[in-house]
């Protein structure tokens, strides 16, 4: 257990529904990221947080993806009209500046596995 | 655009046979290299970080190495529960904030 904990681990939904996923980070990192996984594949990029900041969204996020970090700490991806493609496992990570300054290091979570019929 | 390649896909061990997984990366400035671990349904767990060509790190039987071009999970004398994916992720000078660039893994199965 790394920590990060993220709600549903699984999720079944019809195509054109809206689904939520939540994450909470490690307490005391101020950077949140979301990665989606398919079958065979590594996680591939979505977007991050600074704190409540959202930096960097991949162009993988289309518009019916939206996440937010209200205050700072937990986070939630919301895809709306989803849509049969959108199957994956979702899973969340966060991270802090060493104490070095070296590269930081992100801790995942379990993961939220979404099936669209 | 940058680019992580493993190899194998998979590989097959016997336990006790030592072998070793390949990232190579062709990427525009390296500012650090990961290995992670992946069990089926779950979320990916950090092995270790490297920097720097000719780093090297180590972990009960596991070790990484890094060149400039490529890096290696060497997994020494494997037993049944090292089988799992191996994730090999990079963060570059490309990325604009701290996004990780993932290969598509190796798949390790070690039999008794």
């Amino acid at each position: 257990d790394t920590g990060v904990s993220q709600d549903p681990r699984h999720k079944i939904t019809k195509r054109g529904q809206n689904v939520t996923f939540r994450c909470d980070p490690i307490s005391e990192h101020n950077r949140l990221y979301w990665y989606r996984q398919t079958l065979g594949q590594g996680p591939e990029f979505l977007t991050y947080f600074q704190n409540e900041a959202q930096l960097e969204k991949s162009r993988l996020l289309s518009d019916r993806f939206s996440a937010e970090r209200p205050k700072g700490s937990f986070s939630t991806l919301e895809i709306q009209r989803t849509e049969q493609g959108d199957s994956a496992m979702y899973l969340c990570a966060s991270s802090s500046r060493g104490a070095s300054g070296n590269q930081e290091t992100q801790y995942f979570g379990p993961g939220t596995r979404l099936l669209v019929l | 655009e940058d680019q992580v390649t493993q190899s194998p896909e998979a590989l097959r061990l016997q336990e006790g046979e030592s072998s070793s997984l390949n990232c190579s990366y062709t990427v525009s400035g390296l500012r650090g290299l990961f290995w992670y671990r992946q069990d089926p349904g779950k979320g990916p767990e950090f092995l270790f970080t490297l920097y720097s060509a000719g780093e090297e790190k180590e972990k009960e039987r596991l070790k990484a190495t890094l060149t400039k071009k490529e890096s290696f999970l060497h997994i020494t004398a494997p037993k049944p529960e090292d089988s799992a994916t191996y994730l090999c992720a990079v963060h570059t000078n490309s990325n604009s904030g701290y996004a990780l660039n993932f290969g598509k893994g190796t798949s390790l199965l070690v039999t008794p």
